[in-house]
């Protein structure tokens, strides 16, 4: 099945710096999601992206739909204590996977005060 | 504001009970999911639902059942709770037409 590729599986980072992270497949989707889950809550939608080359901001937050549709990036700039959590890249191909979202695994962000 | 309400948002319960995870979600969406995440906070999902009385499996197999005889409720029911059952449980739904989910605040449940 499909499936998506998300790097770092982790990171640590002060407070203040930029921190950038990605997700990568070897399949095509139509649209790129990134969402955050704060500690003890769901996940929450940080950014849509619907078509190849996008680049999106929201705040401190930019994203990108890859060229090639086959992976999307996150940044993250001036971190912040409570940019902690874990991000999750998510891919929907319309055709494929009955049209449900298909999630990465996942960057758990912990920052340095 | 969370238009998805999931309860409750920690149980601890005996090995052997059957308990029901309630989820219900005011936004007239057709799709429902369950997820379920454990420490290692890869999102797993184990039932969706695009309407009333339909109910699939998903993609990790899972000892759960779920019914969907309204649209906006998706409960989950576990029908003899094991210890391997320990994990947070996570609801989400999605418009028909339109793109993300929102998800619930999530249920943690420990089995003793």
């Amino acid at each position: 099945g499909q499936q998506l590729n998300q790097s770092p599986q982790s990171m640590f980072i002060q407070e203040g710096e930029d921190v950038s992270m990605n997700c990568t497949s070897s399949s095509i989707f139509n649209t790129w999601l990134w969402y955050k889950q704060d500690p003890g809550e769901g996940p929450v939608l940080l950014i849509a992206l619907y078509k190849a080359g996008e680049l999106t901001s929201n705040g401190r937050l930019t994203a990108q739909f890859g060229i090639t549709r086959k992976d999307s990036f996150l940044n993250i700039s001036a971190s912040i204590p409570s940019d902690v959590g874990i991000y999750f890249c998510a891919g929907l191909n319309y055709g494929g996977s009955q049209g449900n979202l298909i999630f990465g695994k996942g960057t758990k962000l912990s920052v340095k005060p | 504001e969370a238009d998805i309400y999931q309860t409750p948002r920690y149980l601890v319960i005996g090995t052997g009970k059957k308990i029901t995870l309630e989820c219900s979600q005011t936004m007239g969406h057709d799709k429902m999911y369950w997820y379920q995440q454990d420490p290692g906070m890869e999102l797993h999902l184990i039932h969706y639902s695009y309407g009333v009385n339909s109910t699939e499996k998903g993609d990790l197999s899972s000892e759960s059942t779920v019914s969907r005889i309204r649209t906006e409720h998706f409960p989950l029911t576990l029908e003899s709770a094991r210890p391997s059952h320990t994990s947070q449980y996570l609801c989400a739904s999605s418009d028909r037409g339109a793109f993300g989910y929102t998800f619930g605040s999530g249920t943690r449940l420990t089995v003793v």
